[in-house]
């Protein structure tokens, strides 16, 4: 079946500084990525959608500058969290979509912590 | 009146029970429905994926989907201990958005 890679798993980063994470689908391609918030004991909260080789469409109050993505290829998306506060703390996770298919993979999260 | 509504109350069956879960959803659009498995700390696993109204299942797993009532319900037969996660439901109308249910956690007691 269709596997989406997501790493790192965990970070911690200082408040200030600058984190990556990446998504890659790894045995399809995926013109679509999503990036979510989760927090504990909630559901997921869609931030942005990736297209491959345009900008990201944010949901309502995420803001652009904030949260970077990038999706440079049909298997790679990354999200950059810039100027990291102890706020941003949170669970993030991408899912990609098969074209065709609306089953959508998820990849196993980033644990984010800024201290 | 939220999109899907799923009770995400906790759920504790004993070993071999059948997990009973469901959602209901307002949008008539919905045609595409799933349900997930997560575990703490991991990303949802897809479990099931239905198109439209009708059943499917997959080993220990059946899935329900009736349009006409906008319900939709997610069946475990001989629950085993990793069972234990939360559900979630999801659906789409085919465009690039997913909606949740807020997902139900469920324990299976050995």
């Amino acid at each position: 079946g269709a596997v989406v890679s997501q790493h790192p798993s965990r970070v911690i980063c200082k408040s200030g500084t600058s984190v990556k994470i990446e998504c890659r689908s790894l045995d399809f391609q995926a013109t679509t990525m999503f990036w979510y918030r989760q927090f504990p004991k909630q559901s997921l909260m869609l931030m942005a959608t990736s297209n491959e080789g345009s900008k990201a469409t944010y949901e309502q109050g995420v803001e652009k500058d904030k949260f970077l993505i990038n999706h440079a290829s049909l298997t790679l998306s990354t999200l950059t969290v810039t100027s990291a506060h102890p706020e941003d703390s949170s669970f993030y996770i991408c899912s990609a979509r098969e074209r065709g298919f609306y089953g959508y993979t998820f990849g196993s999260g980033t644990r984010l912590t800024v201290v | 009146q939220k999109e899907v509504e799923q009770d995400p109350g906790p759920l504790s069956v004993p070993e071999g029970a059948i997990v009973s879960l469901n959602c209901t959803y307002s949008n008539s659009a919905f045609q595409y429905f799933m349900w997930y498995r997560q575990y703490s700390r991991k990303g949802p696993e897809l479990l099931m994926y239905t198109y439209s109204s009708g059943n499917k299942e997959d080993g220990r797993f059946t899935a329900q989907v009736d349009k006409s009532s906008k319900y939709i319900s997610l069946f475990i037969r001989d629950s085993q201990p990793s069972d234990s996660a939360t559900y979630l439901c999801a659906m789409s109308r085919g465009n690039n958005r997913l909606a949740f249910g807020k997902g139900n956690q469920v324990v299976v007691i050995p």
